[in-house]
């Protein structure tokens, strides 16, 4: 059981460059979640979705897309990288059905924007 | 507003001590679930303990247990036994039961000194 998996583990890009981080999960889990984690910081959260088709922006939206076409999917788009988008990213999920379930977690994507 | 505090951005310990981390949090639900997450270098997110707020009784989980005080709206964490593989980033976290989205704290990174 893989669990979420993030890839690239690590990616430059350069201003203006655009890329997708990718997440997928094989739990099955209807919710679905994409967060920004800045050195010595907390999570904040840029996007989630509660199913196939459907997103909602969170606390960071601006300069990112997401798109959910399958359960397992959930990327993340940069369109026009910025410095201010240096940052490890971390995609989550979750069961709706079990709300005292937690979040599981991949394991990151380190993004430096140059 | 739903907010989560950790007052403390680092705390240390002595190796085989004990440390309690504090969170408080915001909210005007009345059915909701708390979460510790540990983050250690490695980057990965993994749960500590979880609590549910209907219940009284503190959860426990080995070396880990809560304070969980409801009326004061604190989830504090309490390490016994300290151990060097404890040293990490601590977070606390809340999900409304007909919620979607989780609420994380800013952290408290976890020294132990040997």
């Amino acid at each position: 059981n893989a669990g979420v998996t993030q890839t690239p583990k690590f990616r430059i890009l350069k201003i203006g460059q655009s890329m997708t981080l990718q997440c997928t999960q094989d739990m099955n889990h209807n919710y679905m979640y994409w967060y920004r984690q800045d050195p010595g910081m907390g999570l904040k959260l840029i996007y989630y979705s509660v199913g196939a088709g459907i997103t909602d922006k969170g606390e960071v939206p601006n300069g990112y897309n997401v798109s959910r076409s399958t359960t397992e999917d959930f990327p993340l788009r940069l369109e026009l990288a910025a410095p201010s988008q240096t940052s490890v990213y971390f995609c989550a999920s979750s069961h709706h059905d079990r709300p005292n379930q937690p979040q599981h977690f991949g394991d990151g994507t380190r993004l430096s924007i140059l | 507003a739903q907010t989560v505090t950790q007052s403390q951005p680092e705390m240390s310990v002595q190796e085989a001590e004990t440390v309690t981390l504090s969170c408080t949090y915001d909210t005007s639900e009345s059915d909701y679930y708390l979460f510790w997450y540990k983050q250690p270098p490695s980057r990965q997110m993994i749960l500590v303990i979880r609590q549910e707020a209907y219940k009284q009784q503190n959860a426990t989980e080995n070396r880990f247990s809560v304070n969980f005080q409801k009326a004061a709206k604190s989830f504090s964490l309490k390490i016994s036994d300290s151990q060097l593989g404890d040293a990490a980033m601590y977070f606390c976290a809340y999900r409304i039961i007909t919620g979607n989205q989780f609420y994380f704290g800013t952290g408290t990174s976890l020294t132990v000194i040997p």
